[in-house]
């Protein structure tokens, strides 16, 4: 595996249900992002990690729950979700640190569509 | 008044043309500015990234910034049907470190 790569690659859930979205960097990176696209929607910023600690939480609501257990996989438990979390979900990854360009390098996403 | 601004288009471009595209930011503070491709259903993919006043160039691909007026453009020569997509123009807000802002995209369309 090369990348970022994200699993599932699409998740049909209930407003009940309890799901989990995983992503894996192979990039050697230290910094892992969760980004949410809507439609006709910029991107928007979810969660961020550096060095495993969350520095930043966009005020998402806390039916939303990021992890980063370590560098390379960070996962995104979700729970009694609304059908207007349907979305598209991307992991990116960055090697931080002062002075760098912090480049983002993005994984294909999860379609996720809450009934 | 949002942070990253960009025209939604479609930007119409004949094949073999030169598109232009342009992205304006708030910040002043912001130092380093990305230029993502994103096909329809698929993720971002980064394909230019500059962060000094000037030109970069990178095959067909060529990043212009301007921090005293604050705007990136992004010029794509030859144009090819493949180029159509949404590019999406990203500015690392130099003071949060790892954080990009995202603007809304400019779709371009390559006709044949």
């Amino acid at each position: 595996e090369t990348g970022v790569t994200q699993t599932p690659r699409h998740l049909v859930m209930g407003m009940t249900n309890k799901k989990s979205l995983k992503c894996e960097q192979h990039l050697g990176h230290n910094a892992m992002y969760w980004y949410k696209q809507s439609a006709k929607k910029p991107l928007e910023l979810m969660f961020v990690y550096s060095l495993e600690e969350r520095v930043e939480n966009n005020s998402v609501p806390s039916r939303f729950s990021p992890e980063c257990p370590n560098s390379s996989h960070l996962f995104l438990h979700l729970h009694t979700l609304q059908p207007e979390d349907s979305a598209l979900y991307l992991c990116a990854s960055s090697q931080g640190g002062g002075g760098g360009l912090h480049e983002q390098f993005f994984g294909p996403g999860t379609r996720l569509t809450v009934l | 008044q949002k942070e990253v601004e960009q025209n939604s288009g479609p930007l119409s471009v004949p094949e073999g043309a030169i598109a232009s595209l342009n992205c304006t930011y708030s910040d002043r503070v912001s130092q380093s500015f990305f230029w993502y491709r994103q096909y329809s259903g698929k993720s971002p993919e980064l394909i230019m990234s500059i962060y000094s006043n000037g030109d970069k160039e990178d095959g067909r691909f060529t990043a212009q910034l301007n921090k005293a007026s604050q705007y990136v453009s992004l010029l794509i020569r030859d144009s090819q049907p493949s180029d159509s997509a949404t590019y999406l123009c990203a500015v690392n807000a130099g003071a949060a470190g790892n954080k990009l802002t995202f603007g809304g995209g400019t779709r371009v369309l390559v006709k044949p």
